[in-house]
């Protein structure tokens, strides 16, 4: 299984909602991610964990709430969002760190109204 | 801060080779990575070069210079489903951030 699985593929939702996203991999991996992408523009990292722990975070707006529950798992909690937060949202995993190898899933498509 | 630079679109036709420059400036370096993402996909890892030299994958090859923080993607024998968006990306150090380039995109024409 070298998947990571998205849901919702597409959300659309207002700014006073609170709504989530989810993701899961089943390749043993240590390390997922959630990237943000806008049309045109490369992914941008938001958020990394390791271990089930939070390593890095991009200085993200904390209306985006990330979530490890275990390995397996990754949500991201989305609350009080902007119009301007509208885009796909990427989630990856990957071994280990310095490999440059992420598999991402699919994404969540976002809309904010 | 990173900064990497690479071309904005190319177009070619079937059959063709297309290279891809990426030259990047960073704070620290510990590979070169490359992706391809279609339309509407996600992104899908192609190589990743940490040495210098030529590593090739099929009809895909990726070069690395260290010394000239730079690097490029060969696309060989070119296909119409190798229409798409192509990222370089850095790994700084052997944590886990990778920081992609903007992206080129390849049209392929009959």
């Amino acid at each position: 299984d070298t998947e990571v699985t998205q849901t919702p593929k597409h959300l659309v939702m207002g700014m006073t909602n609170k709504k989530s996203l989810k993701c899961e991999q089943h390749m043993g991996h240590r390390a997922m991610y959630w990237y943000k992408q806008k049309a045109k523009k490369p992914p941008e990292l938001m958020f990394v964990y390791s271990y089930e722990k939070l390593s890095i975070n991009e200085s993200v707006p904390s209306r985006f709430s990330p979530e490890c529950p275990n390995s397996s798992l990754l949500n991201l909690h989305l609350h009080a969002l902007q119009p301007e937060d509208s885009a796909l949202y990427l989630c990856a995993s990957s071994r280990q760190g310095g490999t440059g190898e992420l598999f991402f899933g699919e994404g969540s498509r976002l809309t904010v109204l | 801060g990173q900064s990497l630079e690479q071309p904005s679109e190319v177009t070619a036709v079937e059959g063709a080779i297309v290279q891809i420059n990426c030259t990047y400036q960073t704070s620290g370096f510990y590979g070169l990575s490359w992706y391809q993402q279609h339309d509407g996909g996600a992104p899908t890892f192609l190589s990743y070069n940490a040495l210098d030299g030529l590593e090739e994958t099929g009809r895909f090859s990726s070069f690395l210079s260290r010394s000239d923080s730079y690097g490029y993607l060969l696309l060989q024998e070119l296909q119409m489903k190798d229409s798409a968006s192509y990222f370089c990306a850095v790994s700084e150090s052997n944590d886990y951030k990778l920081s992609f380039g903007a992206g080129t995109t390849v049209t392929v024409r009959a």
